[in-house]
């Protein structure tokens, strides 16, 4: 089945500093990938619609020059989270639609001290 | 503007009794429809789908859901619990159409299920 890949899992970083998340299509062409984030215990919000070849479409209240997304070929998507804060700690999740589907890779637990 | 209510935060089932997990939307056009299942620090796990077709939809892991459309809901249901279905169940919808695969997936809040052993 579709597979969607997502690197790394777990990152612990300084404030101050970036981090660069990236989500893979490993059998599958994707040209629209997804980006959310989770908070503890809350649902999954979406972030920003990532198209290839394309700038990304940003929901409201994402700003995005801290989230940089970069969808530079069919099965390559990256997140970027700039200048990184404790606050920006949180669950993120890519997501790509292989035939009437959504596929999720595993997320990327950031902790920002 | 699409959107998704799960209206129970936890639902609490003893083992080997009948579980429903609800869930309704609302979508401005045909609706396709998802449950996912999260584990702890875990990306989601796909249960199940409607796209078209027969509205009871057969799933992952014994899970089933029968979609509504007069009621607008899509329910999770499985006939006997066991205590490794604990986790967190997620519905969510996109728009239907020719431009699936671009449609955004809007999620409900979570509902947290917990079989007793």
């Amino acid at each position: 089945g579709a597979v969607v890949s997502q690197h790394p899992s777990r990152v612990i970083c300084k404030s101050g500093t970036s981090v660069k998340i990236e989500c893979r299509s490993l059998d599958f062409q994707a040209t629209t990938m997804f980006w959310y984030r989770q908070f503890p215990k809350q649902s999954l919000m979406l972030m920003a619609t990532s198209n290839e070849g394309s700038k990304a479409t940003y929901e409201q209240g994402v700003e995005k020059d801290k989230f940089l997304i970069n969808h530079a070929s069919l099965t390559l998507s990256t997140l970027t989270v700039t200048s990184a804060h404790p606050e920006d700690s949180s669950f993120y999740i890519c997501s790509a639609t292989p035939r009437y589907g959504y596929t999720f890779g595993s997320g990327t637990r950031l902790t920002v001290v | 503007a699409q959107s998704v209510a799960q209206p129970e935060d936890q639902v609490n089932v003893a083992e080997g009794n009948p579980l429903t997990v609800k869930c309704t939307y609302s979508v401005s056009g045909n609706p396709y429809l998802f449950w996912y299942v999260q584990y702890p620090n875990r990306g989601l796990q796909f249960l199940l789908k409607y796209i078209t077709g027969d509205n009871l939809v057969k799933g992952s892991y014994g899970f089933e859901a029968e979609f509504n459309k007069s009621q607008t809901s899509f329910h999770l249901k499985k006939p006997s619990a066991l205590v490794s279905d604990s986790a967190l169940y997620f519905c969510a919808v996109a728009l239907g159409g020719s431009n699936f695969g671009n449609e955004k997936l809007t999620f409900g809040t979570g509902t947290r299920l917990t079989i007793i052993p």
